[in-house]
């Protein structure tokens, strides 16, 4: 399996424009993850979903923020308009039904930088 | 109560001593505890994890010591060795079914040569 495949891995983009981050699951996981990482904040969960539907939305920051699992190999995370302060490292991660202690499959991540 | 809090931000340690990094925790609700390892530029790996019902999890020179009654657990790494270098967070996640990690804010991890 090729892992959690995340792209871009680093996008560039002027503050007020539409990002889109993708992430592909590994086949068989169930549940997926969006986490963002910043030096002053650490890992921060800002939503998951379980068999494609969202079930805790509660760490995405504000309206700007919207996220998608259309089928079980695909998920976005959108921000629009992007801020400066969205400046980051947005991982993907997924896992498979049985409980956490199967773990996090990461992917690599998405360097955002927003001008 | 949803925090883990994790200490030291950032450990240096020569080859071959001993790293310990440090999480604490409210919720009594959680019921597993992992560990994982980042290298810079990658994700998070899963490094070892452990339960309650254990005090000590060993795999390899990766330890877990769990301190149930004070609510703390620690990961200790025996040989350090320059390529441990990474910065590792601690995690805890409540109940089967349900897969939500609470992170740590992360240890940066130097081990000089």
């Amino acid at each position: 399996d090729a892992g959690v495949i995340q792209s871009p891995r680093h996008e560039v983009t002027e503050m007020g424009q539409e990002v889109t981050l993708r992430c592909k699951p590994i086949s068989g996981h169930n549940s997926l993850f969006w986490y963002r990482q910043t030096m002053m904040r650490g890992l921060e969960l800002l939503i998951y979903f379980n068999n494609n539907v969202p079930i805790d939305d509660s760490g995405m920051p504000e309206d700007r923020f919207s996220a998608k699992m259309p089928n079980a190999s695909f998920s976005t995370l959108k921000i629009q308009p992007s801020e400066p302060r969205d400046s980051a490292v947005y991982f993907c991660a997924s896992t498979r039904t049985g409980g956490a202690e199967y773990g996090y499959t990461f992917g690599s991540g998405t360097r955002l930088t927003v001008v | 109560q949803q925090q883990v809090k994790q200490s030291p931000q950032s450990l240096i340690v020569q080859k071959g001593g001993i790293s310990i990094i440090n999480c604490a925790y409210e919720n009594t609700a959680f019921d597993y505890f992992p560990w994982y390892q980042q290298f810079p530029g990658k994700g998070p790996a899963l490094l070892i994890a452990i339960r309650p019902d254990v005090s000590e999890k060993k795999e390899g020179r990766f330890t877990i010591s769990f301190n149930k009654s004070a609510k703390q657990f620690s990961l200790h790494i025996m040989d350090s060795q320059p390529g441990d270098s990474a910065t590792y967070f601690c995690a805890a996640s409540k109940g089967s079914g349900t897969y939500k990690y609470i992170f740590g804010t992360g240890t940066r991890l130097k081990v000089l040569a």
